[in-house]
């Protein structure tokens, strides 16, 4: 059985960095076209996807937001982190990290979200 | 504003067909057969429902189906039930660079 968590702070003040991390289980970093990605959704509104780590080490980041984000993996801790710089107000949301299948090009397992509110 | 368009909302009774539709244009849905749909119930994370334009994954029901045709993308949901009611998102590869690329979601009423 697949499952991801996702972890951080709740609370993060404009210019502050974001760091994310995503724990999973069930499923392996190491096994060839399995991903994992990164998907937000601010209060109210659709979903936006931000980034996407491979087995292969392999990263996709959202054009309009690649400057600011950096996506790692440990393999052998089973976590993919997430980084955004910057942060303001507009990037209140609801961060998401799913799993990627092999052959399957679609999110199809999610984690439960976590909240995370950028204010002074 | 999203990269794909979708209406904002759609209802239906029980018991009815409706579909939801997903334009884009010929760099992401007209270029790719990749585009999923996921259903998102209030406070919980989204569903994958449909992946590839039209196939399934395992435990979803037949009820839900997809197509495309063209820049555009469509869920179809036969025999609706209360349970349906829910936000629905498509979304579509869009190339090397862009990758992924979400509409803008559809409410789903159930009259």
């Amino acid at each position: 059985q697949i499952t991801l968590k996702e972890s951080g702070p709740t609370l993060v003040k404009p210019t502050q960095t974001l760091t994310l991390t995503c724990t999973f289980s069930g499923f392996s970093l190491i096994t060839s076209a399995v991903g994992v990605g990164w998907i937000r959704q601010p209060p109210g509104k659709a979903l936006e996807w931000l980034a996407l780590i491979y087995w292969d080490d392999d990263k996709r980041y959202s054009p309009s937001l690649k400057s600011r984000l950096t996506i790692t993996k440990d393999t052998s801790r089973n976590q993919v982190v997430l980084t955004m710089t910057n942060m303001d107000p507009v990037d209140t949301g609801t961060y998401y990290c799913a799993h990627v299948a092999a052959g399957e090009p679609a999110f199809d397992i999610w984690g439960q979200g976590t909240m995370v509110t950028v204010s002074s | 504003q999203s990269a794909l368009t979708q209406p904002a909302s759609v209802s239906g009774s029980p018991g009815q067909s409706i579909t939801i539709s997903c334009t884009g244009t010929s760099s992401d849905i007209g270029s790719y057969n990749l585009v999923s749909w996921y259903q998102q119930h209030p406070g919980k994370a989204p569903k994958l429902m449909i992946y590839e334009g039209s196939k399934r994954p395992s435990g979803v029901s037949n009820r839900f189906s997809g197509s495309n045709s063209g820049n555009t993308a469509s869920l179809t949901i036969s025999g609706l039930q209360a349970e349906d009611e829910a936000h629905y998102y498509c979304c579509s590869y869009a190339g090397s660079s862009t990758f992924w690329v979400f509409g803008g979601g559809t409410k789903l009423t159930v009259l």
